[in-house]
Formats: C-alpha cells, structure tokens, sequence
C-alpha cells in the first residue's frame, strides 16, 4: 500500500465550477501536509499547507481529517489557469524532512 | 527567476556513457535532494543532503551517486547510463529547521530530463 494516495483523475471542470478532491495517507502519526502544484512538464511548486482547522487561500481551502486520514483541496470558481495536477505531501514524524509524494491528481479546466 | 538551476535540461546519451546532472541553488539552503519522477508517478527520494559533505541515499535504489562539496551544489552522476535511467531528475532544497514550514517547503528546479538510448 502505498503512503499517500490520490485519485489520478483526470477532473473535468468548466470554468467557474467548483471542484474538490481527497489525498489518503497511512502513516496516523503523520504531523505535516501540503498541497503542491505541478503543470505538465514543469516542477512542483508548494500551493498551500494544511493545518488541523483548516485553511483558506483566496480560491483555494485545505481540509485535514485525521480521524480518517484524509486531507482535502476544494478549488471555488476555477480558472483555465488552475490546470495543473495538485501533489499531496505528508511529513511522516518518523522521517523527518522527508516528505511523501502522492502521484497527484490532474484537474482539467475547460472554457 | 529560480533560485535552484538544473544544467542540462534534457541529455539524449548513448548507453554507457557517464552523465552528471548539475544542480546550484543560490538561497544557501543546507538541505538538498533529488528526486527521480517518471510521466504520472509519484516523485521518488533518490539522494540527500544536509548539509556539506553530508549525503544520503533515499528510499528509491539508485545506482548514482551525489556529492556535496559545496552548500550551493549539489551534482547527481551515473557512471554508467541505460535505457532503465530514463527518466525525469528533479533537484530541490529547504531550510534545515522549522519544523512546521521552513524543512517542509521545498523549491524544485526546472528538472533534467534524461533519455538514455
């Protein structure tokens, strides 16, 4: 099984819809998360960290469930710009400053 | 502007051949890393480094190796290139500390992709 996991999609979304999507991690004892962005053929660049109540960043809001290990990224009034595939990362506490890496998930906007 | 520069940007090799990937970061982060990342796929963890003459393997087997004799740079090599090597190599570094950000924030340079023949 793998650390992190997400839906690889790809999520078809027209423009100015509302779009969210969910990232399971194994490890309970995890203490850190983060959304990063990754456009096609380009590096990922860190979008947003997630903290336990829950954050907002302009269009974007991070969730984090630790009941049930999940964390979350809901994306309100998409842009033709917001194509991309969102990685999830987790800091595993017993791995400290290596991140886990979920194979991301492709969210496709449409005019 | 990046402020972590990966030279070459793409390499078409010959089988056999020695490659270095180059990798100069100029935000004087002690942590440095590569990561191999093939189309669709998870990044994977081949080496790291905190700090000079600090290096360690990371959780994918890699037959390169790094050095770090430099904070700023941080070279990958593979002495022997295949076709398996083919790949996406992204380097990336973070601050040491911070617990909640600083050592969690990592800025990527623009990739190597390699295609060895």
């Amino acid at each position: 099984r793998k650390e992190v996991e997400q839906d690889p999609g790809p999520f078809n979304v027209p423009e100015g819809a509302t779009v969210a999507f969910n990232c399971t991690y194994s490890n309970s004892a995890s203490q850190s998360f983060f959304w990063y962005r990754q456009d096609c053929r380009k590096e990922p660049k860190l979008l947003m960290s997630v903290y336990s109540s829950g954050n907002e960043d302009g269009r974007f809001t991070a969730q984090l469930n630790r009941a049930s290990q999940y964390i979350s990224l809901l994306i309100r009034d998409s842009k033709l710009s917001d194509s991309a595939t969102y990685l999830c990362v987790v800091r595993p506490t017993d791995s400290w400053g290596k991140l886990q890496f979920g194979a991301g998930t492709q969210v496709v906007v449409t005019p | 502007e990046a402020d972590i520069y990966q030279t070459p940007r793409y390499l078409v090799i010959g089988t056999g051949k020695k490659i270095t990937l180059e990798c100069s970061q100029t935000m004087g982060h002690d942590k440095m890393y590569w990561y191999q990342q093939d189309p669709g796929m998870e990044l994977h963890l081949i080496h790291y480094s905190y700090g000079v003459n600090s290096t360690e393997k990371g959780d994918l087997s890699s037959e390169s190796t790094v050095s770090r004799i430099r904070t700023e740079h941080f070279p990958l090599t593979l002495e022997s290139a295949r076709p398996s090597h083919t790949s996406q190599y992204l380097c990336a570094s973070s601050e040491l500390t911070g617990g909640s950000s600083g050592a969690n924030v990592l800025t990527f340079g623009a990739g190597s992709r390699l295609t060895v023949l």
